[in-house]
């Protein structure tokens, strides 16, 4: 059970909108910053948003970040065949005092 | 370029040790934090530790503590995990990964190394 709650699955055509979720507690995402990573099969994760909503350079503004509360949501805009991977939202957990991530969605693009 | 290899994975008995390394270039390696990130087998991220820059604060997920150490020496641009009392639960790739604070902003991430567990 991870401290991070991500729906197991996401899908959409390619152009589609898609939004995965996340959400947390006032320790986690309530009180920290919320990171979103992208893990193609087979290779290490890729940071894709950090700080909630910022983009490292090289990452399409196809991917946008945001939070509310104790939530936050990925969206990808304008779906391709290669955006199918794992996606990932973590954040800094004050009570446990450690890094915690989600459990992980599988974005298939139909 | 910035870079992170990781190495000392391998198969070990319940019970047993491994040492983990990651060897660091391509930036100041002293001036970022750094994390063990593991992944079972078809499975999601679990954060493992972390260190600071000098070494003196370090963090470690409740499922390891008292089992495995997080250490660095900044004059060899590398850093470690010293893993005891191995569990098949530990059974992982193990990346490394850097970051500017004890946040979870790694980037970038070394190729993994596997450790398995198992008699």
């Amino acid at each position: 059970q991870s401290v991070l709650t991500q729906p197991p699955s996401a899908s959409g055509t390619p152009g589609q909108r898609v939004t995965i979720s996340c959400s947390g507690s006032r320790s986690s995402i309530g009180s920290n910053h919320v990171y979103w990573y992208q893990q193609l099969p087979g290779t290490a994760p890729r940071l894709l948003i950090y700080r909630d909503n910022q983009r490292p350079s090289g990452v399409p503004d196809r991917f946008s970040g945001s939070k509310s509360g104790i939530s936050a949501s990925l969206a990808i805009s304008g779906l391709r065949s290669e955006d199918e991977a794992d996606y990932y939202c973590a954040a800094w957990d004050d009570s446990l005092r450690g890094a915690v991530f989600g459990g992980g969605t599988k974005l298939t693009v139909l | 370029e910035v870079q992170l290899v990781e190495s000392g994975g391998g198969l070990v008995q319940p019970g047993g040790s491994l040492r983990l390394s990651c060897a660091a270039s391509g930036f100041t390696f002293s001036s970022y934090w750094m994390s063990w990130v593991r992944q079972a087998p078809g499975k999601g991220l679990e954060w493992v530790a972390n260190i600071r820059q000098d070494g003196n604060e370090i963090y470690y997920v409740d499922s390891v503590k008292g089992r495995f150490t997080i250490s660095r020496d900044n004059t060899k641009n590398s850093f470690y995990l010293q893993m005891n009392s191995l569990r098949a639960e530990d059974t992982a790739v193990y990346y490394c990964a850097t970051g500017d604070s004890y946040n979870p902003e790694f980037d970038p991430w070394g190729q993994g190394t596997l450790v398995t567990v198992s008699s």
